[in-house]
C-alpha cells in the first residue's frame, strides 16, 4: 500500500486551455473526493465517487469541470477553459466508507 | 450546513512546550466525527487524531491530545513536547455520519503552528 497517489504534482497552463488531473486512491478503498484549496483556506469539497458513482457534487464544481472514476479504481477531474480563478491546488482523498479520509500530496494549477 | 471555524490564524510555541489550537463547530447533527489534519510546508495532508463525537472520552495519540466539549461545540488539539517537525498548518475538520449519506469533511480555515528551537 502505497497511499494516494496524483499526478502531476504541478500543472501550469495558459487560461482557456483544458487539464486533466489522475488520482490513485489506496487499493482498497471504494470512496473517492476530490477537494480544491487555495492559498491561506482549508480544502473545500468538489465531489466524491463510491466506487464507480458520482455521489455528490459541491455548487463550487461548474459545468466547466467533470470528474470520472471508470471502473471505480482511480479517478481524472478534468477543468476545460481553465481561468486564472482555478488556480489552486487540487486534493484528492479515499477512504472506506466508515474509515477516515487519507489524502494524496494534491496537484498544483496554475493559470497564466 | 456545518461550519468549522479556527480563531487562531497564526500560533508560535518553544520546542519542548505545550500548545493548544483551538476550534469550533456548529452543527445540528447529534452524531458526527471531528479530526485535526497536520500539512506541513509543500507537502501532503496527513491525520493527526480523529474523535467520534459518540465517545465521552478524549482521543489521544502519543503527544496529540483533544479537548472534545460537545455542549460547547469545540475541539481543541493539544501538542506536548513540541518539536520542529510539528511546525504545519492545522485544519480541524467536520464529518456527519455515513449513514448520513453525507461524508466530505468540512474544514476550518486553518492554523499556521511554529516551534521555536
Amino acid at each position: 500500500d502505497t497511499g494516494v497517489s496524483q499526478d502531476p504534482r504541478h500543472k501550469i497552463t495558459k487560461r482557456g486551455q483544458n487539464v486533466t488531473f489522475r488520482c490513485d486512491p489506496i487499493s482498497e478503498h471504494n470512496r473517492l473526493y476530490w477537494y480544491r484549496q487555495t492559498l491561506g483556506q482549508g480544502p473545500e469539497f468538489l465531489t466524491y465517487f463510491q466506487n464507480e458513482a458520482q455521489l455528490e457534487k459541491s455548487r463550487l464544481l461548474s459545468d466547466r469541470f467533470s470528474a470520472e472514476r471508470p471502473k471505480g479504481s482511480f479517478s481524472t477531474l478534468e477543468i476545460q477553459r481553465t481561468e486564472q480563478g482555478d488556480s489552486a491546488m487540487y486534493l484528492c482523498a479515499s477512504s472506506s466508507p466508515t474509515d477516515t479520509q487519507y489524502f494524496g500530496p494534491g496537484t498544483r494549477l496554475t493559470v497564466l | 450546513a456545518q461550519t468549522v471555524t479556527q480563531s487562531q490564524p497564526e500560533m508560535s510555541v518553544q520546542e519542548a512546550e505545550t500548545v493548544t489550537l483551538s476550534c469550533t463547530y456548529d452543527t445540528s447533527e447529534s452524531d458526527y466525527y471531528l479530526f485535526w489534519y497536520k500539512q506541513p510546508p509543500s507537502r501532503q495532508m496527513i491525520l493527526v487524531i480523529r474523535q467520534e463525537a459518540y465517545k465521552q472520552q478524549n482521543a489521544t495519540e502519543n503527544r496529540f491530545s483533544v479537548n472534545f466539549q460537545k455542549a460547547a461545540k469545540s475541539f481543541s488539539l493539544k501538542i506536548s513536547d513540541s518539536q520542529l517537525g510539528d511546525a504545519a498548518m492545522y485544519f480541524c475538520a467536520y464529518r456527519s455520519p455515513p449513514n448520513s449519506g453525507n461524508t466530505p469533511l468540512v474544514f476550518g480555515k486553518g492554523t499556521r503552528l511554529s516551534v521555536i528551537a
